[in-house]
Parts: structure tokens; sequence; C-alpha cells
């Protein structure tokens, strides 16, 4: 059983930019959320996709946007990139089904200059 | 809304001392709580859960007891290693919602 991927690992963008992040869904699980995790912080929920459609977002600018692909793999993309989006994005997977635990990659480090 | 909030760390501890990470949260209804995990350089990792009020969760002789009486969910452990050197997020997950709620996180430092 592969756990959840993410990549790139680390990446380093120019402001103004716009970037791709890359998860791939852990085999089974249907639902995939984001979460930004600045320095020293706790991670902070973007948005969540079930069946190819964001169905919960937190509280961030549309400049933040989805993707979910048939086989559940998922894309955030952030446009207009700003110094302030500089932090670790976590994807997480889990089934829809019951209360099910949500899965974690290891992150991809973005870092604005 | 709904938050969680956990002591401020950082928390430095010898070898084989009793640890107590405190967090607390603000919900409606009643959540499902959570403690992760995550060590340098990597994602989080689910420790316990509970899921409701009175429940114990459990996991690598750490223990938190949701108590709902005082919104709480502390997290325990007996004696403690070096290799329980991470960083520690309690978190919640209300009924119905999509989304974790996160608290900032406490880094705790086990020295020999």
């Amino acid at each position: 059983e592969t756990g959840v991927t993410q990549s790139p690992t680390h990446l380093i963008k120019t402001r103004g930019q716009q970037v791709t992040l890359r998860c791939s869904s852990q085999s089974g699980h249907n639902t995939v959320s984001w979460y930004q995790q600045a320095l020293g912080q706790g991670p902070q929920f973007i948005f969540q996709y079930y069946r190819e459609e964001e169905n919960g977002r937190g509280n961030f600018p549309p400049r933040f946007s989805g993707l979910q692909f048939p086989n559940y793999s998922s894309e955030l993309n952030v446009n207009a990139l700003e110094l302030d989006d500089s932090a670790l994005y976590l994807c997480a997977s889990r089934h829809s089904t019951g209360n099910t635990e949500a899965f974690f990659g290891q992150g991809t480090r973005l870092t604005v200059v | 809304g709904d938050s969680v909030t956990q002591m401020e760390g950082p928390v430095t501890l010898s070898e084989e001392a009793f640890l107590t990470i405190n967090c607390t949260y603000t919900a409606t209804g009643y959540p499902s709580l959570f403690w992760y995990v995550q060590y340098p350089g990597e994602g989080l990792q689910l420790l316990l859960k509970a899921t409701k009020a009175d429940d114990k969760g459990s996991n690598k002789g750490f223990e938190a007891t949701y108590r709902k009486e005082t919104t709480s969910f502390h997290l325990e452990k007996g004696s403690v290693q070096v290799s329980d050197s991470a960083v520690y997020f309690c978190a919640l997950s209300a009924q119905g919602a999509q989304k974790l709620v996160f608290g900032q996180g406490t880094r705790l430092t086990i020295n020999p």
C-alpha cells in the first residue's frame, strides 16, 4: 500500500510567478485536502476535493486553486505568488466514508523570493 | 469558529521524565479530537484520536482523554525518550466538517 506522495519536495519561486504542486493520494482514498503550514505555525486548511469537485474551502483567496483527477491525485495551483505564500504545503488523503483517518504526505516546501 | 489552543513551547525534558502537553478546544457539537506528530523534515503522522466524550486515545505510550466538561484533550506520556523529540499538534474535526483545525504546535526536545 503506497502512502501519500507529494512533489516536488522543495521549490523556489519569484514573487508574481505561478506554481503547481502535486499530490498522489493513498491507494483507495478518494478525498484529498490541502493545508498551508507557515513556519512555526499549525497547518491551515486550504480546500478539499472529492470526486473531482471542491467541496470545502478555508479562508484563502481565489488565486489558490486546485484540481482532482479521476485517479484521485490532486494539484494545488497558486497564482501571483506573494512573499507570505512561503510555507510547507501539505496534502492529506482519506476515504470519504465514515470517520476515517487522514494520511499526510511529507509536504512541499515553497520559498517565494 | 472552531479553534484549538495548545500550551506554548518549546518544552525541554530529560529522558524518562513525565510529559504533559495541554490542549483545549472550542467547537460546537461533538468534534473528534486528534494528536499529530511531526518529525523534522516530515509530514504529519496521526499519534492518537478520540471520537466521543470520555474516550481515551493511546499509542506508543502516549495517552489523551476527551474531556467535554473542560473542553480539553491533554497529551501525556509517563516516560519520554530521546526519539519522542518532535513537534506535536492537537487538532479537531467538527461533526460533518471536511477539515482539520490545528493548534499552533508544541516543540518537544528530550535530552539524554
